[in-house]
C-alpha cells in the first residue's frame, strides 16, 4: 500500500453503539490527524498525534478518543455513538507538525441512526 | 471568532479558461495559507501553500496570491481542465500550531 488507508469505507451504526474507525499510513509520517467533514462546514479537527505515544485534542474532540501505539496506526473510537456524529471522517498524516502538506485518506462515511 | 471563509460557494468556468477562487481570512497571525482540492468521494489533496511573508507563489498551472492588507487569498488555475472540477478549500495555519483551519469550500465546475 502507498499512502493512507481507512476502514471501513462506510458504516451505518445504531445510536449508543461503540465504533472504531481504522487508519493506517505507510509513509512513516510522525504526525497524524482525524477530521470530520460536514456539509457546509469544511473539515474540523477532532484529535491529532504528533508522534507515537502522544495525542492531543482538536476543535471538536467530545465523544471521540484516539490512541497512537505505533507510527503507522491511529484509530478513532466513538464510545457511544450519537446521531450528531453522522459525518464523513478523514484521517491524515504529515511529516511533522510544522508540515503544511497533509496527506488524506479516502474517508469513512458514518451514519448514526 | 477567527475564521477562514470563501467568497463564492460555486464557480463554473469554460474549459480552457482561467479560474480564480477567492478566500477571505480574518486571523492576521496566521503564518501559512494552504489550498486543497477535493474530488468527489475522495480525501482532500494538497495543491500549494504560501507563507505570510510572500505575496505570490506559482506551481504547475496554479498561482496563489496573498494580499495581507485586505486579508485575501486567491487560487488561480490556468487553462482549466475537466479534471480540475472539484471542491477547493483554503486553510490557514500558525507556524507553531498543530492544526489547519479550513474554509467551507468552493465547488469548481468546468464546462465543456
Amino acid at each position: 500500500i502507498a499512502g493512507i488507508t481507512q476502514a471501513p469505507t462506510s458504516q451505518i451504526l445504531a445510536a449508543g453503539r461503540r465504533m472504531t474507525l481504522r487508519c493506517t499510513q505507510d509513509m512513516r509520517h510522525n504526525a497524524m490527524y482525524w477530521y470530520r467533514q460536514d456539509l457546509g462546514l469544511g473539515l474540523r479537527l477532532i484529535h491529532y498525534s504528533n508522534t507515537a505515544g502522544t495525542t492531543g485534542k482538536g476543535e471538536v474532540p467530545d465523544g471521540y478518543s484516539v490512541s497512537r501505539a505505533n507510527t503507522d496506526d491511529f484509530p478513532l473510537t466513538l464510545a457511544s455513538a450519537v446521531p450528531s456524529q453522522t459525518s464523513v471522517y478523514f484521517c491524515a498524516s504529515s511529516a511533522g507538525l510544522v508540515s503544511h502538506e497533509q496527506f488524506f485518506g479516502p474517508g469513512t462515511r458514518l451514519t448514526v441512526l | 471568532g477567527e475564521s477562514v471563509g470563501l467568497h463564492l460557494p460555486t464557480l463554473s468556468v469554460q474549459e480552457g479558461d482561467n479560474s480564480i477562487i477567492n478566500c477571505a481570512y480574518s486571523n492576521s497571525a496566521s503564518d501559512y495559507f494552504i489550498w486543497y482540492k477535493q474530488e468527489s468521494g475522495k480525501g482532500p489533496q494538497f495543491i500549494i501553500d504560501i507563507r505570510s511573508n510572500m505575496d505570490k507563489r506559482q506551481g504547475q498551472r496554479v498561482t496563489v496570491l496573498l494580499n495581507k492588507t485586505v486579508k485575501h487569498l486567491s487560487l488561480q488555475i490556468a487553462a482549466t481542465q475537466p479534471g480540475d472540477s472539484a471542491v477547493y478549500f483554503c486553510a490557514e495555519k500558525y507556524d507553531s500550531a498543530r492544526q489547519l483551519t479550513f474554509g467551507s469550500g468552493t465547488q469548481l465546475t468546468v464546462l465543456p
